[in-house]
């Protein structure tokens, strides 16, 4: 079983509407929680991350992170072609020196005007 | 500025060639990272350097062969490469030194990536 999964997707919805994708992940030690866009060709471009349990909120973008459930979500809202990408979560467990990240196998979201 | 620059964009390389990737940051970080990428696939982490020093290689084959000159930038050399080397190669950074009594913040920034093709 994988640590982190990532709903396989692919997610198709209709400009405006409000997106919601989601990891789930198995491992405790996990404390920051990111959020990557990436478009066809190009690298992972940090959206958002958060630090332990909570929300946070930046623009249309809102981040959740449940660690009761181990679960984690990503909340667009109104949601624009541009938004077409593939959206990675990453999680990581505090290290005193440099240490790996743990991705999802990514989502992929169209967005049709 | 949260940029990592990367080059080449794009690189064509033969099996028996000798080729470098060239990866800058200048945010202070102490860890860097190269990465491998497969299509519809998640990055695929290759080897870390933290403050400079080779901290984690992920058995990788020696015909890649990463060097960190200075903490902006790090290189991958790369030697006798096979087709099933093809790839997009993501190099990242991190802030990698206890801030203020806190832990190490691994939150990695990526560059755009170079992407290879072995012939």
């Amino acid at each position: 079983q994988k640590e982190v999964e990532q709903d396989p997707g692919p997610l198709s919805v209709p400009e405006g509407a409000i997106v919601s994708l989601n990891c789930t992940y198995s491992n405790s030690a996990f404390q920051y929680f990111m959020w990557y866009r990436q478009y066809s060709r190009k690298g992972p471009e940090l959206l958002m991350y958060t630090y332990s349990s909570g929300n946070k909120e930046d623009g249309r973008f809102t981040a959740q992170v449940d660690k009761s459930s181990k679960y984690i979500s990503l909340f667009i809202r109104d949601s624009q072609p541009s938004d077409s990408a593939t959206y990675l979560c990453a999680m990581s467990a505090i290290y005193t020196n440099a240490g790996k990240s743990t991705f999802g196998d990514g989502t992929t979201l169209t967005v049709k005007p | 500025d949260t940029e990592v620059t990367q080059t080449p964009k794009h690189l064509v390389m033969g099996m028996t060639n000798k080729k470098s990737l060239k990866c800058e940051q200048h945010m202070g970080h102490r860890a860097m990272y190269w990465y491998k990428q497969k299509a519809k696939k998640p990055p695929e982490l290759m080897f870390v350097y933290s403050y400079e020093k080779l901290s984690i290689n992920e058995s990788v084959p020696s015909r890649f062969s990463p060097e960190c000159p200075n903490s902006s930038l790090l290189n991958l050399h790369l030697h006798a490469l096979q087709p099933e080397d093809s790839a997009l190669y993501l190099c990242a950074s991190s802030q990698d030194r206890p801030d203020r009594g806190r832990l190490a913040k691994n939150i990695q920034y990526f560059g755009a990536g170079t992407r290879l093709s072995v012939l």
